[in-house]
């Protein structure tokens, strides 16, 4: 079974700094990556996925996140962060044999003014 | 598509109690799942149906929990009696199977007292 670590479980920043939220899973033949953002009371959303291609994959709100199979990462990156990003980050990994996508213990990421 | 619908957004009740949580994913999608979150684990997956089969229920804490899905459009999940311990968030959520990202509901939050 797929196991999926988030190493931070709060990043605080201050805003308009770049923020990196980092993921690591265990390794498999072949994995789908996502990223999904939780904000307070609501349900988790997508952000970005990995199914294939090019490694770096982008996300409409300027985040980014690189696949890289030889580390078995998938960290999180933005440039300059707003106040809005503040939010729990989580990190989702399924492979191709069960397709059931397990989450890492989530990052809270702060972003102060 | 109005996306994921969970009922209730919010539940209080007695331990002991029957509590029943219920679902109505995607139209369309074939894949369904029902997350528990909490501080102290995460989100941990309790069962995954796929064409409305139960495919992996290891998750289930005991047998006061169960669910089902008697179509492709309605899931519930069940817990009898209910426990403080079982006080949490509950999430629903649906994909199109295979690789295809989770789409989540608002969740439900269940508090036992």
């Amino acid at each position: 079974a797929q196991s999926v670590t988030q190493l931070d479980s709060q990043v605080p920043v201050f805003e308009e700094a770049p923020v990196e939220l980092r993921c690591n899973y265990s390794s498999s033949v072949s994995v789908y990556l996502f990223w999904y953002v939780q904000y307070p009371n609501q349900g988790l959303q997508l952000l970005l996925k990995y199914l294939s291609g090019s490694t770096l994959v982008e996300s409409i709100n300027g985040f980014e996140a690189e696949f890289n199979k030889s580390q078995t990462s998938f960290h999180l990156r933005k440039p300059s962060v707003h106040i809005s990003d503040t939010a729990e980050y989580f990190c989702a990994v399924s492979d191709g044999g069960s397709y059931i996508p397990t989450f890492g213990r989530g990052t809270s990421l702060i972003v102060h003014p | 598509d109005a996306g994921v619908i969970q009922s209730p957004r919010h539940e209080v009740t007695e331990m002991g109690q029957e509590v029943t949580l219920r679902c109505k994913p995607i139209s369309g999608h074939n894949s369904l799942f029902w997350y528990r979150q909490t501080m102290m684990r995460g989100l941990e997956l309790l069962i995954y149906f796929n064409n409305n089969v139960p495919i992996d229920d290891s998750g289930m804490p005991e047998d006061r929990f169960s669910a089902k899905m008697p179509n492709a459009s309605f899931s519930t999940l069940k817990i009898q009696p209910s426990e403080p311990r079982d006080s949490a968030v509950y999430f629903c959520a649906s994909s199109a199977g295979g690789y295809t990202e989770a789409f989540f509901g608002q969740g439900t939050r269940l508090t036992v007292v």
